[in-house]
């Protein structure tokens, strides 16, 4: 079945340093979805990429999705201490209507 | 944006109680709702695919007479975790989409803490 990978795992960074997370999948993708989970919290819809390529920028956060829609990456300026928490990508599955299929999330920490 | 409410947002339940776990999506029809499990600083586990009207459809290894799941309506999925014990104890999270087939954003209840002792 579709599989969704990210790395790393954890990222300690010191605050004002930068940060990114990749993802990647199994199958292509028709989107690529990214959420936010704060710690002892529920993941947050940040955004959503449908074309191949594209870049989206929130701020300090900016967001790519690979050409051949496998792939992604949310990279983050400048980390201040209330981007902690952990950063999932999801993907449609593609045989099971809008069932996402997470990856294992990247927790980032920032020390202060 | 959509809100999904889900309640208890904790539970303390002692074992072989059955504990249920309601979602509900407060603006919007939701034909269909997924339930999660996370554990500590772990990934979302899909456990089941909740379908209205009808039975809902598992994950390979989960109990479907453990955790029994109902969609009656259109805005209201629930979850029993039945005859919990202490390994039951864990995050339990529902998530539901605007668009039943369209690829658009979940939104996700706020979670239930399960603690069983």
């Amino acid at each position: 079945g579709q599989q969704v990978m990210q790395i790393p795992q954890y990222q300690h960074v010191q605050e004002g340093e930068d940060f990114t997370t990749y993802c990647n999948s199994s199958t292509t993708l028709s989107n690529i979805q990214w959420y936010k989970q704060r710690p002892g919290g529920h993941p947050v819809f940040l955004i959503q990429l449908v074309k191949s390529g594209e870049v989206k920028k929130q701020k300090r956060l900016t967001f790519q999705f690979g050409e051949a829609k496998k792939n992604s990456s949310l990279h983050i300026t400048a980390t201040q201490t209330t981007d902690v928490g952990t950063y999932f990508c999801a993907g449609p599955d593609n045989n099971a209507g809008n069932m996402l299929t997470f990856g294992g999330g990247t927790r980032l920490m920032v020390k202060p | 944006g959509a809100v999904v409410s889900q309640h208890p947002s904790w539970v303390i339940c002692k074992s072989g109680t059955s504990v249920k776990i309601e979602c509900r999506s407060l603006d919007f029809q939701a034909t269909t709702m997924f339930w999660y499990r996370q554990f500590p600083k772990q990934s979302l586990m899909l456990m089941a695919t909740s379908n209205e009207g009808s039975k809902a459809t598992y994950e390979q290894g989960v109990e479907k007479d453990k955790f029994l799941i109902n969609h009656a309506s259109l805005t209201l999925s629930t979850l029993t975790v039945t005859s919990a014990h202490p390994e039951d104890s864990s995050f339990y999270i529902c998530s539901a989409s605007r668009n039943p087939m369209g690829n658009t954003e979940a939104f996700f209840g706020q979670g239930t803490r399960l603690t069983v002792v």
